[in-house]
């Protein structure tokens, strides 16, 4: 099974300022097809995950322009610009390359210092 | 509006059954595969089962192959889970997610609870 690791596990950060979390797999998740089937997830607290990053570097619709997706092989990055106060949440990253299982990262809590 | 809402949560004590339902709208459900995602604060989000788009594949996490079972009805656009044998380690929120064609698991229905205790 593919295991994600993600750092930092707890990331205090100023509001306006840029915030970064790393994603590293245990095996490379470059797909034979030439995709790379990772995703980015935030969750706000109460709510349930929604999706801002596919295959990558992709956002999602609606998904502010401040986020993106970067990486290749087994190391990815999920960046925040400039940190805004709905940002609040946990991140988690998670591939498809290899299934199953599909696998998760053990989320990184962003919260403002 | 794409919209998934599970059904079914609740107590159960240890050894007992239950099934989670998902409701799904706003999408051509049939032309999904569809996923059972459980989380807990201890281990966050795990994947715990998938079915294809017409039923006929199926794969679940070692830590419930045997004991659970996955289906659906699309006539009625709903995703099952049924859940046997259950233990305080599945106690958890579970989440129904869509799997989109190409890009993998994207929307989520709001969860339901799961709680094994005696």
């Amino acid at each position: 099974d593919i295991v994600l690791t993600q750092s930092p596990l707890s990331l205090p950060v100023t509001l306006g300022q840029p915030a970064s979390i790393s994603c590293r797999s245990s095996q490379s998740l470059a797909h034979s097809d030439g995709n790379t089937y990772l995703n980015w997830f935030q969750q706000r607290p109460g709510q349930s995950p929604r999706r801002l990053i596919y295959k990558l570097s992709n956002r999602d619709s609606g998904v502010p322009d401040r986020f993106s997706g970067s990486g290749s092989g087994t190391d990815f990055t999920l960046t925040i610009s400039r940190v805004e106060a709905e940002d609040v949440g946990v991140y988690y990253c998670m591939q498809g390359s290899q299934w199953p299982p599909w696998t998760f990262g053990q989320g990184t809590k962003v919260e403002i210092k | 509006e794409v919209q998934l809402v599970e059904s079914g949560g609740g107590l159960v004590h240890p050894g007992g059954s239950l099934r989670l339902s998902c409701a799904a709208s706003g999408f051509t459900f049939s032309t999904y595969w569809m996923h059972w995602v459980r989380q807990t604060p201890e281990k966050g989000l795990v994947w715990v089962s998938h079915i294809s788009s017409d039923g006929s594949g199926t794969s679940y996490a070692d830590s419930v192959k045997g004991r659970f079972t996955i289906s659906r009805d699309n006539a009625r656009n709903t995703l099952y889970l049924q859940m046997n044998s259950l233990g305080a380690e599945d106690t958890a929120v579970y989440y129904c997610a869509r799997d989109y064609p190409g890009d993998g698991i994207d929307v989520w229905g709001q969860g339901t609870t799961v709680t094994v205790s005696s």
